[in-house]
């Protein structure tokens, strides 16, 4: 069954440093997402991306945060001066089409700890 | 204002029985509800959805059940197995903006 893949499972970054987080969605998928989940919380909405631009973006997703899809395949979440409160799981979802009544599926995430 | 929530933060079954998770939902402009299981570790898994066209919705060993009237969604997992064990969240979409709203999950925990 195909699936979104993140890479890497897990990254450890200074403070102020950037980081990019990398996401292969599913190959006929049109739809992508960013989510972030705090240890012990629920999953936060961070931005949605179709049509090689930006459709919806949360609070959260300050100018600190940016994302591309710099290939046909890859899609990215960069974030340029990472903060301590940035530690936090960050999955990465993909819907086939425009319907609202489809289901997003999700990678297994990127766990960013900030050090 | 939006909000999705569960009543039951953990719940522990007996291998072999019934659970049933519960979902309270709040934004009456949502009319898509999905059920996900996050293992440890790992990313949300689809398990099941529904329309609120519908007021149920059966998988294999899945049902999900909604009412409307009172905004309730549940998730009824038949003779429960050890890999069961998880957090389950709903999610409700608007259907305006299609956006997704999670719940902060349940634990199920399985005992042998």
């Amino acid at each position: 069954e195909p699936e979104v893949t993140q890479t890497p499972s897990h990254q450890v970054t200074q403070m102020g440093q950037e980081v990019i987080l990398r996401c292969v969605p599913i190959s006929n998928h049109l739809y992508f997402y960013w989510y972030r989940q705090i240890l012990g919380q629920k999953v936060e909405f961070l931005v949605s991306f179709y049509n090689n631009e930006i459709s919806e973006k949360s609070e959260i997703f300050d100018d600190q945060f940016s994302v591309e899809r710099p290939d046909g395949s890859n899609f990215t979440l960069k974030i340029r001066s990472t903060k301590l409160e940035d530690s936090a799981m960050y999955f990465c979802a993909s819907k086939q089409g425009a319907r609202g009544n489809q289901p997003q599926h999700f990678g297994d995430g990127t766990r960013l700890s900030i050090l | 204002g939006e909000s999705v929530g569960l009543h039951l933060p953990t719940l522990s079954v007996q291998e072999g029985d019934n659970s049933i998770i519960n979902c309270a939902y709040s934004n009456s402009a949502s009319d898509y509800f999905i059920w996900y299981k996050q293992e440890s570790g790992k990313g949300p898994q689809f398990i099941i959805d529904i329309r609120s066209n519908m007021d149920k919705r059966q998988g294999q060993r899945v049902t999900v059940l909604l009412n409307k009237t009172v905004k309730h969604l549940s998730l009824q997992i038949a003779a429960t197995q050890p890999g069961d064990s998880a957090v389950y969240f709903c999610a409700e979409v608007d259907s305006g903006t299609y956006k997704y709203i999670f719940g902060t999950g349940t634990r199920l925990k399985v005992l042998a």
